[in-house]
Protein backbone atom coordinates (compact mmCIF):
# COMPACT_ATOMS: atom_id res chain seq x y z
CA UNK A 1 0.00 0.00 0.00
CA UNK A 2 1.36 3.65 -0.78
CA UNK A 3 0.47 5.13 2.65
CA UNK A 4 -1.18 8.06 3.70
CA UNK A 5 -0.70 10.51 0.98
CA UNK A 6 -0.75 14.12 1.03
CA UNK A 7 -0.11 17.23 -0.96
CA UNK A 8 1.51 19.97 -1.45
CA UNK A 9 4.27 19.28 0.61
CA UNK A 10 5.21 22.60 0.82
CA UNK A 11 3.29 25.89 0.20
CA UNK A 12 4.46 29.52 0.32
CA UNK A 13 1.55 32.04 0.27
CA UNK A 14 0.59 35.34 1.47
CA UNK A 15 -1.73 36.37 4.33
CA UNK A 16 -4.90 36.73 2.85
CA UNK A 17 -4.93 33.95 0.15
CA UNK A 18 -7.04 30.59 0.27
CA UNK A 19 -4.89 27.40 1.14
CA UNK A 20 -6.30 23.90 0.37
CA UNK A 21 -4.35 21.09 1.71
CA UNK A 22 -5.46 17.46 0.08
CA UNK A 23 -5.15 13.94 1.64
CA UNK A 24 -5.83 10.57 0.07
CA UNK A 25 -6.39 7.75 3.47
CA UNK A 26 -5.03 4.34 3.20
CA UNK A 27 -7.74 2.23 1.48
CA UNK A 28 -9.91 0.85 3.68
CA UNK A 29 -9.51 2.92 6.72
CA UNK A 30 -12.33 4.31 8.14
CA UNK A 31 -10.99 7.22 10.16
CA UNK A 32 -9.60 10.17 9.04
CA UNK A 33 -7.38 13.04 11.08
CA UNK A 34 -5.87 16.21 10.18
CA UNK A 35 -3.60 17.31 13.13
CA UNK A 36 -1.53 20.58 13.11
CA UNK A 37 2.28 20.55 14.43
CA UNK A 38 3.80 24.13 15.54
CA UNK A 39 6.95 24.48 17.61
CA UNK A 40 4.94 26.47 20.55
CA UNK A 41 1.58 23.92 20.28
CA UNK A 42 3.15 20.89 19.57
CA UNK A 43 0.91 18.25 17.53
CA UNK A 44 -3.11 18.82 17.69
CA UNK A 45 -6.21 17.62 16.48
CA UNK A 46 -7.98 19.58 14.12
CA UNK A 47 -10.55 17.57 12.66
CA UNK A 48 -11.62 14.05 12.83
CA UNK A 49 -14.12 11.78 10.01
CA UNK A 50 -15.43 8.28 10.98
CA UNK A 51 -16.99 6.88 7.42
CA UNK A 52 -16.84 10.47 5.91
CA UNK A 53 -18.73 12.14 8.59
CA UNK A 54 -17.16 14.76 10.93
CA UNK A 55 -16.96 13.38 14.18
CA UNK A 56 -14.99 16.21 16.24
CA UNK A 57 -14.15 19.54 14.72
CA UNK A 58 -13.64 21.01 18.28
CA UNK A 59 -9.79 21.95 17.74
CA UNK A 60 -10.45 23.53 13.86
CA UNK A 61 -11.21 27.43 14.25
CA UNK A 62 -14.32 27.81 12.19
CA UNK A 63 -14.28 31.23 10.66
CA UNK A 64 -11.42 30.45 8.40
CA UNK A 65 -10.95 26.60 8.36
CA UNK A 66 -13.09 23.92 6.92
CA UNK A 67 -12.68 20.66 6.86
CA UNK A 68 -14.26 17.71 3.57
CA UNK A 69 -14.32 14.29 2.90
CA UNK A 70 -16.67 14.28 0.07
CA UNK A 71 -15.72 10.15 -0.46
CA UNK A 72 -13.74 7.35 1.69
CA UNK A 73 -10.43 8.30 -0.57
CA UNK A 74 -10.17 12.13 -0.32
CA UNK A 75 -10.00 15.00 2.11
CA UNK A 76 -9.02 18.68 1.80
CA UNK A 77 -8.54 21.02 4.42
CA UNK A 78 -9.06 24.57 3.37
CA UNK A 79 -8.28 27.74 5.23
CA UNK A 80 -9.18 30.95 4.05
CA UNK A 81 -8.05 33.55 4.57
CA UNK A 82 -4.92 32.39 5.55
CA UNK A 83 -3.13 34.22 8.21
CA UNK A 84 0.84 34.14 9.37
CA UNK A 85 -0.29 32.37 13.01
CA UNK A 86 -2.08 29.08 10.50
CA UNK A 87 2.02 28.51 9.73
CA UNK A 88 2.70 24.94 10.35
CA UNK A 89 2.79 21.27 9.55
CA UNK A 90 -0.09 19.77 8.62
CA UNK A 91 -0.31 16.22 9.04
CA UNK A 92 -3.32 13.67 7.51
CA UNK A 93 -3.21 10.30 9.37
CA UNK A 94 -5.61 7.34 9.09
CA UNK A 95 -6.59 4.26 10.59
CA UNK A 96 -9.25 1.30 10.39
CA UNK A 97 -12.38 0.89 12.65
CA UNK A 98 -10.78 -1.82 15.26
CA UNK A 99 -7.27 -1.17 15.28
CA UNK A 100 -5.14 1.14 16.97
CA UNK A 101 -1.98 1.92 14.55
CA UNK A 102 -2.18 5.33 12.99
CA UNK A 103 -0.46 5.98 10.18
CA UNK A 104 0.69 9.29 9.37
CA UNK A 105 1.09 11.05 6.46
CA UNK A 106 4.60 12.99 5.50
CA UNK A 107 3.05 16.34 6.30
CA UNK A 108 2.09 19.60 4.33
CA UNK A 109 4.54 22.54 5.52
CA UNK A 110 2.82 25.78 5.08
CA UNK A 111 4.36 28.87 5.16
CA UNK A 112 1.69 32.26 5.36
CA UNK A 113 3.80 35.54 4.96
CA UNK B 1 -0.87 22.29 33.32
CA UNK B 2 -0.97 19.85 30.03
CA UNK B 3 -2.63 16.83 30.09
CA UNK B 4 0.37 14.82 28.88
CA UNK B 5 3.48 15.46 30.11
CA UNK B 6 6.42 14.05 28.85
CA UNK B 7 9.90 14.23 30.80
CA UNK B 8 13.09 14.93 30.08
CA UNK B 9 12.41 17.18 26.90
CA UNK B 10 16.09 17.09 25.88
CA UNK B 11 17.99 13.38 26.11
CA UNK B 12 21.77 12.94 24.97
CA UNK B 13 23.07 9.54 25.20
CA UNK B 14 26.14 7.61 24.41
CA UNK B 15 25.36 4.57 21.97
CA UNK B 16 24.59 1.19 23.75
CA UNK B 17 23.59 3.34 26.56
CA UNK B 18 19.90 1.97 27.79
CA UNK B 19 17.25 5.39 27.42
CA UNK B 20 14.13 5.92 29.09
CA UNK B 21 11.76 8.35 28.69
CA UNK B 22 8.42 8.90 30.75
CA UNK B 23 4.86 10.21 30.19
CA UNK B 24 2.32 11.54 32.73
CA UNK B 25 -0.78 11.74 32.23
CA UNK B 26 -4.26 13.47 33.97
CA UNK B 27 -7.19 12.15 32.77
CA UNK B 28 -8.78 8.41 32.70
CA UNK B 29 -7.82 7.17 29.14
CA UNK B 30 -8.87 4.56 27.30
CA UNK B 31 -5.05 3.99 25.24
CA UNK B 32 -2.04 5.72 24.94
CA UNK B 33 0.15 5.92 22.14
CA UNK B 34 4.01 5.89 21.61
CA UNK B 35 5.15 8.12 18.13
CA UNK B 36 8.46 8.83 16.49
CA UNK B 37 9.30 11.41 14.19
CA UNK B 38 12.55 11.81 12.86
CA UNK B 39 14.67 14.57 11.83
CA UNK B 40 12.79 14.59 8.20
CA UNK B 41 9.68 15.47 10.01
CA UNK B 42 7.71 12.10 9.20
CA UNK B 43 5.55 10.52 12.21
CA UNK B 44 5.51 7.04 12.93
CA UNK B 45 3.48 4.72 15.32
CA UNK B 46 5.36 2.32 17.70
CA UNK B 47 2.62 1.75 20.38
CA UNK B 48 -0.50 1.68 21.65
CA UNK B 49 -0.93 0.64 24.66
CA UNK B 50 -3.66 0.17 27.22
CA UNK B 51 -2.65 -2.16 30.19
CA UNK B 52 1.13 -3.94 30.57
CA UNK B 53 3.77 -3.79 28.21
CA UNK B 54 4.70 -4.22 24.80
CA UNK B 55 8.30 -4.70 23.09
CA UNK B 56 9.48 -4.65 19.37
CA UNK B 57 12.93 -5.28 18.60
CA UNK B 58 15.23 -2.80 21.27
CA UNK B 59 12.05 -1.21 21.83
CA UNK B 60 9.94 -1.52 24.91
CA UNK B 61 6.74 0.18 25.86
CA UNK B 62 5.11 -0.32 29.52
CA UNK B 63 2.16 1.45 30.99
CA UNK B 64 0.64 1.56 34.74
CA UNK B 65 -2.92 2.88 34.30
CA UNK B 66 -3.10 3.40 38.29
CA UNK B 67 -0.25 5.62 38.42
CA UNK B 68 -1.05 7.13 35.34
CA UNK B 69 2.53 6.95 33.79
CA UNK B 70 3.98 4.95 30.65
CA UNK B 71 7.70 4.92 29.81
CA UNK B 72 9.03 4.01 26.46
CA UNK B 73 12.42 2.20 27.26
CA UNK B 74 15.31 1.94 24.37
CA UNK B 75 18.12 -1.24 24.88
CA UNK B 76 21.22 -0.90 23.22
CA UNK B 77 20.54 2.47 21.44
CA UNK B 78 22.20 3.89 18.30
CA UNK B 79 22.47 6.96 16.13
CA UNK B 80 19.51 6.22 14.51
CA UNK B 81 17.65 6.38 17.19
CA UNK B 82 18.05 9.61 17.19
CA UNK B 83 14.50 11.25 17.19
CA UNK B 84 11.64 13.46 18.78
CA UNK B 85 9.72 10.99 20.76
CA UNK B 86 5.78 11.58 21.40
CA UNK B 87 3.40 10.43 23.91
CA UNK B 88 -0.74 10.85 23.22
CA UNK B 89 -3.62 9.60 24.93
CA UNK B 90 -7.02 8.98 23.63
CA UNK B 91 -9.38 9.86 26.89
CA UNK B 92 -12.07 7.12 27.94
CA UNK B 93 -14.81 9.02 28.31
CA UNK B 94 -17.53 9.32 25.26
CA UNK B 95 -15.33 6.91 22.95
CA UNK B 96 -13.78 9.74 20.91
CA UNK B 97 -10.71 9.17 18.93
CA UNK B 98 -9.36 12.15 19.66
CA UNK B 99 -5.54 12.29 21.12
CA UNK B 100 -3.95 14.52 23.11
CA UNK B 101 -0.15 15.03 22.49
CA UNK B 102 2.70 15.75 25.16
CA UNK B 103 5.35 18.09 23.63
CA UNK B 104 7.82 14.91 22.83
CA UNK B 105 11.06 14.14 23.73
CA UNK B 106 14.33 14.35 21.72
CA UNK B 107 16.44 12.20 21.85
CA UNK B 108 20.11 12.53 19.68
CA UNK B 109 22.24 9.05 20.85
CA UNK B 110 26.03 10.27 19.71
CA UNK B 111 28.59 7.33 18.40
Amino acid sequence: DAGVIQSPRHEVTEMGQEVTLRCKPISGHDYLFWYRQTMMQGLELLVYFNNKAVMDDSGMPKDRFSAKMPNASFSTLKIQPSEPRDSAVYFCASKRLYTGELFFGEGSRLTVL
Amino acid sequence: KNEVEQSPQNLTAQEGEFITINCSYSVGISALHWLQQHPGGGIVSLFMLSSGKKKHGRLIATINIQEKHSSLHITASHPRDSAVYICAVRSAQGGSEKLVFGKGTKLTVNP
